[in-house]
């Protein structure tokens, strides 16, 4: 079973800054597929990005996601209020899917 | 676009049984893979496991494997998660999404098992 961790667990930023949200693989992502969700509190997750670098149908060009293999990125720009919520990492290359443990991203 | 609704939150005895529901809309049902993700109180989503209604084959993630079981019946379009005997660690909000890739999501169940 593939385990993901995230860095940071909490991540405070201000209104207009630049969020990088890491997610690190305990083995190789088989084809980069890589999701991000982001949650609020109350509802469900949301999809983001698939494939490691696809924005889902909606998601503004402030959301981008990189990475490959082990290394997985998501950057968020000019930080929105909305924006701040906890983000999760997926991978559905290998059976059991696995989520990382949430990071965090609150004002400062 | 794909439209997953769950059924209703559930309060229940340990030891008694629950079947939970995710009827799909918007998209053809046996098309994709339905999964189904765990949530407890404050924590993270865990994956459980995950069906393709054409044909019925299921994948459990280990922690879940006999523990509840996925089925679906694809003539209503609709998902299911089951318990025979639920635990009071069975509280929890339960998720079933659409595809691998989870690109859309039902509203969620809250499942409470309390004596």
């Amino acid at each position: 079973e593939i385990v993901l961790t995230q860095s940071p667990d909490t991540l405070s930023l201000s209104p207009g800054g630049r969020a990088t949200l890491s997610c690190r693989a305990s083995q190789t992502v088989t084809s980069s597929f890589l999701a991000w969700f982001q949650q609020k509190p109350g509802q469900a997750p949301s999809l983001l990005i698939f494939g490691a670098s696809s924005r889902a149908t909606g998601i503004p060009d402030r959301f981008s996601g990189s990475g490959s293999g082990t290394n997985f990125t998501l950057t968020i720009t000019r930080l929105e209020p909305e924006d701040f919520a906890v983000y999760y990492c997926q991978q559905y290359g290998s059976s059991p899917c696995s989520f990382g443990q949430g990071t965090k991203l609150e004002i400062k | 676009e794909g439209h997953l609704v769950q059924s209703g939150a559930e309060v229940k005895k340990p030891g008694e049984s629950l079947k939970i529901s995710c009827q799909a809309s918007g998209f053809t049902f046996t098309d994709y893979w339905i999964g189904w993700v765990r949530q407890m109180p404050g924590k993270g989503l865990e994956w459980m496991g995950i069906i393709y209604p054409a044909d019925s084959e299921t994948k459990y993630s280990p922690s879940f494997q006999g523990q509840v079981t996925i089925s679906a019946d694809k003539s209503i379009s609709t998902a299911y998660l089951q318990w025979d005997s639920l635990k009071a660690s069975d509280t929890a909000t339960y998720y079933c999404a659409r595809a691998y890739y989870s690109d859309s999501w039902g509203q969620g169940t809250l499942v409470t098992v309390s004596s």
